[in-house]
Order: C-alpha cells, then structure tokens, then sequence
C-alpha cells in the first residue's frame, strides 16, 4: 500500500525565516498529494494539492512542487509568520480516490516572534 | 453552510460501554470517511463509504462498525469500548471519484477509562 513520510517535529522558527518540511511517498499508482493543516483545536484543512507529475500547489504563501523522480512533495514557504504555527500533514491518495488518504504523522511547527 | 459537523465534540467511556458518533454533511458529498487520529501517529483510516448504503473498511476497522443509511450521515459505533481506543476521531467527506478534496469535522476527542 501507499505511505507517506515527512520530517518530524516539532520545528521552531523565527518570524520571517524560510520554511521547508520534507515529504516522501511511495505509490504502486499515480496518486494525488495533499498537504493539509491543522490549527490547535481543530480539524484538518487542505492547504494545498498537486494531482500530477510536476504539477506546483500553492496557497497562502506556501508553495509544494510534485517530483515524481525524487517521489517527493516538500512544503515551502519563503517567509513565515507567528500565524503559521500549526501541525502540518503531507498525504496522498490511491490514485482513484475512493480509498481515503494516507497521511505522514505530521510535523508541528512553531514560528517564534 | 455548515461543512461537516461531529456530535459529541467529547466523551468520556468506561471500557466496555457502547456508543455512536455522528457525522453529518450538508454539501452532498457521494464519499465519507473515519480517521482517528494518535499522538506521533497521523491519521489513520477506520472505515469509508462511497455512497449511501455502502461501507468498506479502512486501515484500523477493528472494534468500530459504521453505517450510512442516510447520504448525509455517517455513523461510527464502538460496540465494546477498550483505552487502546482513546483517541480523537474525525470525519471527512469528498464530492466523489477522482482527486478530490477531503473536508473534515472538528473532531471528536474520546476518553475510555
């Protein structure tokens, strides 16, 4: 089956740094990834996707760009605010879509002001 | 517009008691999932419906049965509560096939004593 690895936390940064938090898949398909956000309290929202190869999602600043070769999805964010502290998750799907998603175990991040 | 809604937010269980969460939906999505969610483990998969009528299990399924008798409603039942199944459990629902977004609740934080 599909997994999802991504660095684990927690992170702490300083307002206006730059992000990265890593994410590798593995697939048999050609699934969707996902990074979705978690604020304190709750529940998750998608930040953003790419559905294929090379394909960039971008949101709020934030930017994840598809690499099939390298299998990897790795959140960016040039340069981060208090406001961003959040738990982060990369996820995938099977491909199809119906089976639910595959999450990594998230990465907290703090960003210090 | 409601989104998803989760009833009860928190409960607290003696081993052994019964209970239902509920999950409702007001966008008409054909797909709906359970998660649960564990400290250093992500979310993890407890069992989905691609439409009303239908179940499938996921991941984690054991201990939990769900039904879908309504296309806005998604119910998980734990038969037996057990500590190994203290938790906090979200829903998700998606429009259908393909790279769909997920949509969560807020969660539901779960305490079997």
């Amino acid at each position: 089956g599909n997994s999802v690895t991504q660095m684990e936390g927690p992170v702490t940064l300083s307002e206006e740094a730059f992000l990265t938090i890593n994410c590798t898949y593995t697939a048999t398909g050609y699934p969707s990834l996902f990074w979705y956000v978690q604020y304190p309290g709750e529940g998750l929202q998608l930040l953003l996707k790419a559905t294929k190869a090379d394909d960039k999602g971008s949101n709020k600043g934030f930017e994840a760009t598809y690499r099939k070769e390298t299998t990897s999805f790795h959140l960016e964010k040039g340069s981060v605010q208090v406001s961003d502290s959040a738990v982060y998750f990369c996820a995938s799907d099977s491909g199809g879509g119906a089976d639910g998603l595959t999450f990594g175990k998230g990465t907290h991040l703090i960003i210090q002001p | 517009n409601a989104g998803v809604t989760q009833t009860p937010k928190f409960r607290v269980l003696k081993t052994g008691q019964s209970m239902t969460l509920l999950c409702a939906q007001d966008m008409n999505h054909e797909y709906m999932y359970w998660y649960r969610q564990d400290p250093g483990m992500g979310l993890r998969l407890i069992h989905y419906s691609v439409g009303e009528g239908t179940t499938a299990k996921g991941e984690v399924p054991d201990g939990y049965n769900v039904s879908r008798l309504k296309k806005q409603n998604f119910l998980l039942g734990l038969e037996s509560a057990a500590p190994s199944q203290t938790s906090v459990y979200f829903c998700a629902s998606s429009e259908g096939q393909g790279p769909g977004t997920q949509y969560f609740g807020p969660g539901t934080r779960l305490l079997v004593l």
